[in-house]
Formats: C-alpha cells, structure tokens, sequence
C-alpha cells in the first residue's frame, strides 16, 4: 500500500512563477517529512524537510507547509529557475522507523 | 567530507545469478538503508541497517538480503535474479534516524539489469 502518495506525475511552470508540488500521506503516526531532489543518473539530493510540530519550514526559495489534519505538504518554489527542473519526491517517516517514498513529480520550468 | 559512494555504479546481470552491491556512508553515519527505485513505483525501501543490525525491513522476498560491517559499510545481495529486478538500487546513509530528525543522504546509486 502506498503510504505517501504524490498525485501528479508531471507539472510544467514558467521561469519566475511558484511551482507547488503537493504530497498527501496516510499515515497519521508520520511525524517527520523531507522533500528530495533528483536529477537523471544521480541519487536524490535532500531538499528541506518539516517535523510534525510546525506547519512551515523556509530555506531560500523553498518552502514546506505541512496540513496534518488533512495529511497534506506541499513544497513551494519560488521564483522557479530552469536549474529546478528535476523529479521531486516527498518522503514521511515515523521516528525510529523506515522512511516511505512518493512516487515522485517531474518539474519542467520552461525559461 | 566525501558523500555516500555505491559499487559498482552499473551492473548487467543474467537471470539466476546473485549479485552484490556495496555502499559507503559519509563519515560518522551509523545507519545505511537500502532502496529500490523503478519507474512509476518511486523508491522502495528494502532494509536499513544500524551498528550492523539489521532495524527496520520493506516488504521484499528473502532473496534480497543485506548486511553492515563495523566501518558501516554495508553490502546487498540479491540471489537467484529475476528480470523484475533490474532497477536503480540506492543506499542513503544518516547519523542516526531513531534519534529524531535526521535527513538521508543518498549515493548515485547502481544501475542493475537483469537478462
């Protein structure tokens, strides 16, 4: 079963506008999330992540917002550079326990 | 500091035959998981491995199996090769994750495809 689900398998922006990337979970026991980075023939590259007691974590043009009672973060990049393009995948873990993957989305930012 | 390095970084491999990856952490990480990706499936996990024990397990067939030696490196193998077993085989390496917050660090990963 799919623990962390990333419904979009592709978004396309424009250099300078937001990209929100979104991820939905289920488990509700989740406590810690990370979003990653991955480019062709490269491992993913840890992007920022978010513990379950905050609702916002920034780091430059990167933003987590984590929804708990609807199991939802999203990641926001602003201003989107054609550097971004890349697959992102979020991940959620319990602590002390294994991390479950989505399935990633493929971000195209058009220059 | 030099980041996680996988060996070898491509592999082919014919139906029946085992393998055996291996995988370097950053320096201090203790705890090394081990990760199957497939396009449209993302990254699934198979086991980590802290202070060479095996903690946590994903739902794979006992054919994959894995093991850390005190340096924490840490090996995979996968015996008797299916052809559904060509993937991208990643080992991500982290100070301690049962200790609270702690991100993963990746390795490029080793590319194995099964004939």
């Amino acid at each position: 079963d799919q623990q962390v689900k990333q419904n979009s398998p592709s978004l396309s922006v424009q250099e300078g506008r937001i990209s929100i990337l979104n991820c939905d979970y289920t488990n509700s026991m989740f406590d810690y999330f990370l979003w990653y980075k991955k480019y062709p023939a490269e491992g993913p590259t840890f992007l920022i992540s978010i513990s379950s007691i905050k609702d916002k974590n920034e780091d430059g043009r990167f933003t987590v917002f984590l929804n708990k009672s609807a199991k939802h973060l999203s990641l926001h990049i602003v201003p989107s550079q054609p550097g971004d393009s890349a697959v992102y995948f979020c991940a959620a873990s319990e602590t002390g326990n294994q991390f479950y993957f989505g399935t990633g989305t493929s971000l195209t930012v058009i220059p | 500091k030099a980041g996680v390095t996988q060996t070898p970084r491509y592999l082919i491999k014919t139906r029946g035959q085992q393998v055996t990856l291996s995988c370097s952490p950053i320096s201090g990480h203790r705890s090394v998981s081990w990760y199957q990706q497939t396009p449209g499936q993302g990254l699934q996990f198979l086991f980590e491995y802290f202070s060479e024990t095996q903690r946590n397990k994903g739902n794979f067939p006992g054919r994959f199996s894995g093991r850390q030696f005190s340096n924490s490196r840490s090996e995979m193998n996968v015996s008797t090769l299916e052809l559904g077993d060509s993937a991208l085989y990643l080992c991500a390496s982290s100070w301690n994750p049962g200790t609270g917050a702690n991100e993963q660090y990746f390795g490029p990963g080793t590319r194995l495809t099964v004939t």
